[in-house]
């Protein structure tokens, strides 16, 4: 079964400081990963995926295989990052399973 | 191009009350799906379809209906409306899946309130 663990519900970091959203996934096989991001008001829209190893607005994530992690990283926050971000997992199947969301507040 | 539209933004139903929540993608897009947001539970799929004639369940099925009689529509019926229905609905939409997945474009949403 695919599962995806975003084990923060609230982050809270201040303008400037680094910021790391946790995403750790349970597949058997080869998944590949995404992170979506949902500002207030707006519909979700995607952030990021592994395959292209892209940086976006920033932030980039890393598919750590051995700990089964997705974690998106940003070395500097800025208060419009303030968002709902989501982590997805897409495997053999065709479906795509989302975590349960992380609220980032970046503060002034 | 407009992406993917879903109408009604807002909905107020009676219990037992049924209606149709619309998607329409003018992406050409083979995968269409529905997902309903709640807090705490991130989105959970509801119903999918790879292509036109074809669809599926996904993990929270029950009191949903789902067609897919063309590329561009895939619209959600609640059947007889419960208070555990009251959700955010997102309709999602992506080229094709397997490799390559270009990840989804998603609806607004519909906010729907079962009273």
């Amino acid at each position: 079964a695919q599962r995806v663990t975003q084990p923060e519900k609230l982050l809270s970091v201040f303008k400037g400081a680094p910021v790391e959203l946790k995403c750790n996934y349970s597949y058997s096989g080869s998944p590949e990963l995404f992170w979506y991001v949902q500002y207030s008001r707006q519909r979700l829209q995607l952030l990021l995926r592994h395959i292209s190893r892209e940086s976006i607005k920033g932030f980039t994530a890393d598919l750590n295989k051995g700990e089964t992690s997705f974690h998106l990283k940003k070395p500097f926050a800025q208060e419009e990052d303030s968002a709902m971000y989501y982590c997805a997992l897409s495997g053999r199947g065709n479906d795509m399973r989302f975590g349960a969301g992380t609220r980032l507040t970046v503060k002034p | 191009n407009a992406g993917v539209t879903q109408t009604p933004k807002f909905q107020v139903l009676k219990t037992g009350q049924s209606m149709t929540l619309q998607c329409a993608q003018d992406m050409n897009h083979e995968y269409m799906s529905w997902y309903r947001q709640d807090p705490g539970m991130g989105l959970r799929l509801i119903h999918y379809s790879v292509g036109a004639g074809i669809t599926d369940q996904g993990e929270v099925p029950n009191g949903y209906n789902v067609s897919r009689s063309t590329t561009e529509d895939f619209p959600l019926r609640l059947l007889s409306a419960a208070p555990s229905q009251t959700s955010v609905y997102f309709c999602a939409s992506t080229p094709r899946f397997g490799a390559g997945n270009y990840g989804y474009t998603f609806g607004s949403g519909t906010r729907l309130t079962v009273v």
